[in-house]
């Protein structure tokens, strides 16, 4: 099992509605969590940190972190056309941060 | 200043050349990093440095030389490159062992290699 894994999508959504992007990982022991997105061609840029179990939100965000089920989610609300680009998981492993392959989400107006 | 600065932004080199690029961090952080992304393609750890010592070298081939001279600056040395080296390549820092290890990254560097 990869340390970080995603669904690579595309993920489609009509503009307005609700994005729900997923990640799973491998280390029990992991304590926190980081969504990036990344659009074509520009370097990723961090959107949301979760660290405690439950949900975390900021703005039109919200991260989910489930230790139990080693599960971690970000939801978009009211999706525009300008969240169209890849969404990057990512979690602290010893001395280095792991990055998820990406989910490409695509919102249409 | 920003916080991670990478140079040149965009690069173009013979398979024949030398080259070099550059990061610098201003975030007080003691981790930095070396990611390869070729087009279409995720995020390719390349080289991670903790507290100036080299911790991660993920068989990257001896023609990607890294140097970290101090924690604020990291260079990837290029040599006899192939084309099918030409990505986008980013640099990142961290503070490694703080419980917000969240990677901020710089603005890469677009190498072409012909």
């Amino acid at each position: 099992q990869k340390e970080v894994e995603q669904n690579s999508g595309p993920l489609s959504v009509p503009e307005g509605a609700i994005a729900s992007l997923n990640c799973t990982y491998s280390d029990r022991g992991s304590q926190s969590f980081f969504w990036y997105r990344q659009y074509s061609g520009k370097s990723p840029e961090l959107i949301m940190s979760i660290y405690s179990n439950g949900d975390k939100e900021d703005g039109r965000f919200t991260a989910q972190l489930n230790k139990a089920s080693q599960y971690v989610s970000l939801l978009i609300r009211d999706s525009q056309p300008s969240d169209s680009a890849t969404y990057l998981c990512a979690a602290p492993y010893g001395n280095k941060l792991v990055f998820g392959a990406g989910t490409i989400l695509r919102v249409k107006s | 200043e920003t916080g991670v600065t990478q140079t040149p932004r965009h690069l173009v080199m013979g398979m024949t050349n030398k080259k070099s690029l550059k990061c610098e961090q201003h975030l007080g952080h003691n981790a930095m990093y070396w990611y390869k992304q070729s087009a279409k393609k995720p995020l390719e750890l390349m080289f991670v440095y903790s507290l100036e010592e080299r911790v991660e070298n993920n068989s990257v081939p001896s023609r990607f030389s890294p140097e970290c001279p101090n924690s604020s600056h990291l260079f990837l040395h290029l040599h006899t490159l192939q084309p099918e080296d030409s990505a986008l390549y980013l640099c990142a820092s961290s503070q490694f062992g703080h419980p917000n290890t969240e990677a901020f990254f710089g603005q890469g560097t677009r190498l072409t290699v012909v």
